[in-house]
């Protein structure tokens, strides 16, 4: 029983270029969740997704940022023409449908703008 | 040894001793808090969960009290080993299913 899948694990962009972050919840798992950690802080929430819906995209910086999660497949971040303060590391997490509780998260990718 | 949360963000204990990490919530509406163990260059890690209907929760070696009255949520680990060192993060959440917000987690360090 696989946990939440993020890949890739490291990532190096230089700036301007895009970045693709993916995350395959668990398995049974229909929400996921986006976070952010910048060295020596907390996670701090971006965007909240259920299949082709996005729920709660507070957290999301007004441009540059996107998410998905599509039908069928992994949930996608997309981050546009990086700069150099978006270095830091991505966690994706994922759980049941609403009221079970139980929120996993994955190993997160750890993006680094050059 | 214990924590006060934001400010003291480091725990320094002896192998052996008890560990206790604070934290404080803001959201009185909140209903769900979760404990996370987090290692360097990993995710978050699940320790232990506590609903708003009860006060106290035991796991294996850990356990977690609430107190909403002040809004504080602690965490007790009992015989703490070396590898029990990481951060400690607290988070909360005000209805299943909704985002987890997290407080600025406590360095745990154990001294053997």
């Amino acid at each position: 029983n696989a946990g939440v899948m993020q890949n890739p694990r490291h990532l190096v962009r230089r700036r301007g270029q895009e970045a693709r972050l993916r995350c395959s919840p668990m398995k049974g798992h229909s929400h996921v969740y986006w976070y952010r950690q910048l060295p020596e802080e907390g996670l701090k929430f971006m965007v909240y997704l259920q299949k082709e819906n996005i729920i709660d995209e507070s957290g999301m910086p007004k441009e540059r940022f996107s998410a998905e999660f599509p039908k069928e497949g992994p949930s996608i971040l997309r981050i546009q023409q990086v700069v150099r303060g978006d270095s830091a590391a991505y966690f994706c997490a994922s759980s049941p449908p609403q009221g079970a509780g139980g929120y996993t998260f994955g190993s997160g990718t750890r993006l680094t703008v050059v | 040894g214990e924590s006060v949360g934001l400010h003291l963000p480091t725990l320094s204990v002896q192998e052996g001793d008890n560990s206790i990490i604070n934290c404080a919530y803001s959201n009185s509406a909140s209903d769900y808090f979760i404990w996370y163990k987090q290692e360097s260059g990993k995710g978050p890690q699940f320790i232990i969960d506590i609903r708003s209907n009860m006060d106290k929760r035991q796991g294996q070696r850990v356990t977690v009290l609430l107190n909403k009255t002040v809004k504080h949520l602690s965490l007790q680990i009992a015989a703490t080993q070396p590898g029990d060192s990481a951060v400690y993060f607290c988070a909360e959440n005000r209805a299943s299913g909704s985002r987890l917000t997290f407080g600025e987690g406590t360095q745990l360090t154990v001294n053997p």
